[in-house]
């Protein structure tokens, strides 16, 4: 158990839907990170959160969007879902940033989108 | 742009032998390591990493080894065990953001 702890675990929506995934950072960590792992693709890196504020920011799409909270939980918005939508969705939390700065992910949100 | 590549898709070892499992990059900004194991269907579990300043970290069974010069890095399991079976993914990050992972090995341990 990395502490890390991402909520529903499961759930199955329409094409054209909204969705929102949840996720509670290791206690003390003050940076969250989403990663999106699809079928036919490895872990992509969709943005990250430090205290939060956005740091950084990969492959996400306007449909799209999150956020973090005063309290440190993160959500992850997904719009207007697509078929290509359907994927794993991890969330990770480290202490902070800077070199040798470790993530922990939490055990996946599996969306399928039908 | 694939800054993290693990060219081997698939690795299958006797149990008690070493795996070895390797990883180049190409972004010489990168200066810390990670190595995750990974379960289908399961968030990817840390491993053991290396910062750019060391050629070599260990931890029990699992030794991570950096050629800088050459962008490469290597895991070494030994010996190893049917249960170190998972998929193993490559990472690495400039100043802990953004963490590039590569597109994984599968290891299988034969028993």
């Amino acid at each position: 158990d990395s502490g890390v702890t991402q909520t529903p675990k499961h759930l199955i929506t329409a094409t054209g839907q909204r969705v929102t995934l949840r996720c509670s950072p290791r206690s003390g960590d003050l940076s969250v990170y989403w990663y999106q792992q699809s079928l036919d693709q490895g872990l992509q890196f969709l943005i990250q959160y430090y205290n939060g504020e956005e740091r950084a920011k990969g492959n996400i799409l306007e449909r799209f969007s999150a956020q973090q909270f005063p309290d440190l939980h993160s959500e992850l918005n997904l719009s207007s879902l697509e078929l290509g939508d359907s994927a794993l969705y991890f969330c990770a939390s480290s202490v902070g940033v800077g070199s040798g700065n470790t993530i922990y992910f939490g055990e996946g949100s599996w969306l399928t989108v039908v | 742009d694939q800054q993290v590549k693990q060219n081997s898709p698939s690795l299958s070892v006797q149990e008690g032998r070493i795996s070895i499992l390797n990883c180049d990059y190409t972004n010489s900004m990168f200066d810390y390591f990670l190595w995750y194991k990974k379960y289908p269907a399961e968030g990817p579990t840390f491993l053991i990493s290396i910062s750019s300043i060391k050629d070599k970290n260990e931890d029990g069974r699992f030794t991570v080894f950096l050629n800088k010069s050459a962008k490469h890095l290597s895991l070494h399991i030994v010996p190893s065990q049917p249960g170190d079976s998972a998929v193993y993914f490559c990472a690495a990050s400039v100043w802990g953001n953004k963490l590039v992972f590569g597109a994984g090995t599968i290891l299988r341990v034969k028993s």
